[in-house]
């Protein structure tokens, strides 16, 4: 079985570009997660969706974050304009719903905003 | 934001001795995970504790958690070469219903 597939693996760009990742959870779980790595550092949460619904965005920058899980499935990540304290690494997980569930990460997309 | 802090932030040990690693979450949890991650590659769950449960085993992982302390501890025995990589905790946060990660420790295995 796939495991959570994220793309691109890596992505440079010009600040003040726009930048979308793509992610495509294990099938059947409803939860996905976006988190967001800086290096060194913990993942740190951005959004978590239940099926299509975002059920917690609080920690999205909405400015120039914005993210979309269409028929609760994959999910797409964007980032317009990127600026160049956005250079991380894009971590997507998912899970089966419920409290004692494991997390399921993709390798994740690494942005380099030049 | 981080939830949870870790320590050390880097333990390095010889091959064949243990290593234990702390975390400190702030909230109530439901449950609280250990996750490894190699360097440049995504997390990999390695083992949940629920919040009823005082130790937990799994292989040569051993887990802790104190939710009086808000605090658990990852101890892995007889250390391999292999398991150079950050290891970092995650609380399951009752209510909010999401996993917030620690700040991670980073162990260097010697062979």
């Amino acid at each position: 079985e796939a495991g959570v597939v994220q793309s691109p693996r890596y992505k440079i760009i010009e600040k003040k570009q726009p930048v979308a990742f793509w992610c495509n959870p294990i099938s059947g779980h409803n939860t996905l997660y976006w988190y967001l790595q800086n290096l060194g550092q913990g993942p740190e949460l951005l959004i978590r969706y239940e099926n299509e619904e975002a059920v917690d965005d609080s920690q999205l920058p909405k400015d120039r974050f914005s993210a979309e899980r269409l028929k609760g499935v994959d999910s797409t990540l964007k980032i317009q304009p990127a600026e160049l304290g956005d250079s991380a690494v894009y971590l997507c997980a998912s899970s089966l719903f419920g409290e004692n569930t494991e997390a399921f990460f993709g390798q994740g997309t690494r942005l380099t905003v030049v | 934001s981080q939830q949870g802090e870790e320590d050390p932030q880097a333990l390095s040990i010889q091959e064949g001795e243990n290593a234990t690693m702390n975390c400190s979450y702030k909230t109530s949890i439901n449950n609280l995970q250990w996750y490894r991650q190699n360097s440049g590659r995504g997390l990999v769950h390695l083992i949940l504790i629920r919040s009823n449960e005082r130790e937990k085993h799994s292989g040569r992982l051993r887990v802790t958690l104190d939710t009086s302390k808000k605090s658990s501890s990852l101890l892995i025995t007889a250390s391999r070469a292999a398991d150079t990589a950050s290891y970092f905790c995650a609380a399951y946060q009752t209510g909010a219903n999401n996993l917030f990660f620690g700040t991670g420790t980073r162990l260097t295995v010697i062979p």
